[in-house]
């Protein structure tokens, strides 16, 4: 079975901190994504990878930025957390393509 | 169906009642469109998706219909039994240079024993 991890299930941080949070895979995918998810929204995409050290801009990148340096490790950062930034996050990787995304558990990020 | 806004659309059916859950979708030019399923406290997992040109797919206990003249695709989920219970999303790949998933808002489907 694939497995993705989210290094953590629960984070409070304070506004102006820089929060990181790690995804990490272990079937070799080479597709990775971080999704925001907030009530009534949806899946939002944050920003995705598709190879080590490649990153893409998704559909809310602003505040975010991403580090891919090995092939399972794909890490959402937020320079400087703000309140609106409170959120659950799910990481995501694929193997070919993007329509069967193996999800993590997800992150639920509160900035207070 | 779904919509967007703060409140979740929420189907309720009895266990071994049929269910269907609509979605509307907006990309004309989208290959293909899938549905996930999401249990409280997980991730989303992949069910089944359906390529822009069938009007039906069939997998274990779940079908997807697409209508592409009314941008509409619905998943039918036979017998439905209380582990079905989720919050469940449509998503449609897009091409901006990079293929991606958007995904609806979701609804949420109750299953009462």
């Amino acid at each position: 079975d694939v497995k993705v991890t989210q290094s953590s299930r629960y984070l409070v941080k304070r506004t102006g901190e820089k929060v990181f949070l790690e995804c990490v895979q272990d079937m070799d995918h080479e597709n990775m994504f971080w999704y925001r998810q907030d009530p009534g929204l949806g899946l939002r995409l944050i920003y995705f990878s598709y190879d080590v050290k490649m990153k893409e801009k998704g559909d809310i990148p602003e505040g975010y930025s991403v580090s891919r340096e090995k092939k399972e490790r794909f890490s959402l950062i937020l320079e400087s957390a703000s309140t609106n930034q409170t959120s659950m996050y799910l990481c995501a990787s694929s193997r070919t393509g993007i329509r069967e995304q193996y999800f993590g558990p997800g992150t639920r990020l509160t900035v207070t | 169906g779904e919509s967007v806004g703060l409140h979740l659309p929420t189907l309720s059916v009895q266990e071994g009642d049929n269910s269907i859950i609509n979605c509307a979708y907006s990309n004309s030019a989208s290959d293909y469109f899938i549905w996930y399923k999401q249990e409280s406290g997980k991730g989303p997992q992949f069910i089944i998706d359906i390529r822009s040109n069938m009007d039906k797919r069939q997998g274990q206990r779940v079908t997807v219909l697409l209508n592409k003249t009314v941008k509409h695709l619905s998943l039918q989920i036979a017998a439905t039994q209380p582990g079905d219970s989720a919050v469940y999303f449509c998503a449609e790949n897009i091409d901006t240079g990079f293929q991606k998933l958007v995904f609806g808002t979701g609804t949420r489907l109750l299953v009462s024993p």
